[in-house]
């Protein structure tokens, strides 16, 4: 069974802080994307990893994969209210190729602070 | 174009009864999953469809959930004799490789609003 832990579990900042979410396994993926969830929504994709140690950035977030593509972590610089919201890591693994089934990790909560 | 949608967006439902929750994929997806989210955290994967292929039902909890998809499109996922820890929001999503953003190994998964399930 894959699993996917993210941490931290919660996270509240103040408006312009900087912050890492991180999201790890045991298990290796051929891929891993990262959604964000506003309350009475579905999970929106932001960025998909697919290359061992790729770097991908969206503005103000930074999401790296990692070089084992076992991890993957998210980085928001100068974080605004906006960016509240549940933050979900989804792998597809190594055996499932060619499958589109998505392991999603355990979810972190961010709250930013005006 | 329209996205995925679900309904009802809320359910609230007596311990025992059946429920039936629907999800309308984008036209042209042939991929359909459900999920479950239970109080604002990760999603737990209940079954997949592919095309005309069997469904992956490896993450149905129990024999008293069951989804079907007619042709290939709408799905309804159906719980029986509901209990309350069976009160989660149920979301549907649906992807195709097509998609522009897919590469060679990747799909992206558009969600439905979900359905709120209360068991009272």
């Amino acid at each position: 069974t894959q699993l996917l832990e993210q941490s931290p579990q919660f996270l509240s900042i103040q408006e312009g802080e900087n912050l890492t979410v991180y999201c790890n396994s045991s298990s290796v993926f051929s891929s891993l994307q990262w959604y964000r969830q506003e309350p009475g929504e579905g999970p929106v994709l932001l960025v998909t990893v697919v290359t061992g140690g790729e770097v991908k950035k969206l503005k103000r977030l930074t999401f790296q994969f990692g070089d084992a593509r076992k991890d993957s972590s998210l980085h928001i610089t100068a974080a605004q209210t906006g960016d509240t919201g549940l933050y979900l890591c989804a792998g597809e693994g190594e055996a499932n190729f060619g499958n589109e089934k998505l392991t999603f990790g355990t979810g972190t909560r961010l709250t930013i602070i005006p | 174009g329209a996205g995925v949608s679900q309904s009802p967006s809320n359910k609230v439902t007596e311990k025992g009864k059946d429920v039936e929750l629907r999800c309308d994929p984008i036209s042209g997806h042939t991929a359909l999953y459900w999920y479950r989210q239970s109080l604002g955290q990760g999603l737990e994967f209940l079954i997949y469809f592919q095309g005309n292929s069997a469904p992956d039902k490896s993450g149905l909890p129990s024999d008293r959930f069951s989804a079907e998809r007619t042709g290939g499109s709408v799905s309804t996922l159906t719980i029986q004799r509901t209990q309350q820890e069976d009160s989660a929001v149920y979301l549907c999503a649906s992807s195709s490789p097509n998609h522009p953003q897919a590469g060679a190994n990747s799909y992206e998964q558009y969600f439905g609003p979900g359905t709120r399930l209360t068991v009272t």
